[in-house]
């Protein structure tokens, strides 16, 4: 099972914004809107930040925001804040038989 | 609220069975909008989904793990289980359970705090 590519890491001054990239294939990524982002922050359980492609679960900040073109998913945050410094890690569904995919992680350093 | 709790064995020796429990609590494990699953997360690497149930037992696998891995839920207890066989150091990990959103394959709304188990003689 391939897992989908992320970039190892990100960095971005707080205040900045910063992209951080998922692209997998017209099996995953492309083909289903089911794309969903998690942080997790050291010794913590992953939480949802984005779901199907661009949603924002109740609590989450809207300075959090995905999109997806192609086999790309991608997760913005805007105006960074030093708590958003964690790993990022993004999944897909895959079908019936592979349910879910997921992203080797980027590390987000507040610089 | 709806809190998430896995329990296990501290240590698993190299070819025997790991054998996890996640119990649930604050809502319904029977409700058809929720998957229960496991993610695992080896030491310093990245998330792997193991596994994941349907409350009337319907499973779906990490083809890379069928062969050894099985799923199943009680509902009379409010848990739902992984058993691994023939686990090497490869299967070190920190074992996260979970409920998942229908569909299939879409967000993982609730994660428990995590067990490490790790595979040594």
């Amino acid at each position: 099972q391939s897992a989908l590519t992320q970039p190892p890491s990100a960095s971005g001054s707080p205040g900045q914004s910063v992209t951080i990239s998922c692209t997998g294939t017209s099996s995953d990524v492309g083909a289903y809107n089911y794309v969903s982002w998690y942080q997790q922050h050291p010794g913590k359980a992953p939480k949802l930040m984005i779901y199907e492609v661009i949603k924002r679960p109740s609590g989450v900040p809207d300075r959090f925001s995905g999109s997806k073109s192609g086999n790309t998913a991608s997760l913005t945050v805007s105006g960074l804040q030093a708590e958003d410094e964690a790993d990022y890690y993004c999944t897909s569904y895959r079908g019936r038989d592979d349910l879910r995919v997921f992203g080797g992680g980027t590390k987000l350093t507040v610089l | 609220q709806v809190q998430l709790q896995e329990s296990g064995p501290g240590l698993v020796k190299p070819s025997e069975t790991l054998s996890l429990t996640c119990t649930v609590s604050g809502d319904s494990i029977s409700s058809n909008n929720y998957l229960w699953g496991w993610i695992r997360q080896p030491p310093g690497k990245g998330l792997e989904w193991v596994a994941s149930i349907f409350h009337r037992g319907s499973a779906y696998y990490n083809p890379s793990l069928r062969s050894r891995a099985t799923i199943s839920i009680d509902t009379s207890k409010s848990q739902f289980s992984l058993k691994l066989r023939s686990v090497t150091a490869a299967d070190t990990a920190v074992y996260f359970c979970a409920r998942e959103i229908v569909p299939p394959g879409d967000q993982i709304q609730v994660w428990g705090q995590g067990t490490l188990v790790p595979v040594s003689s």
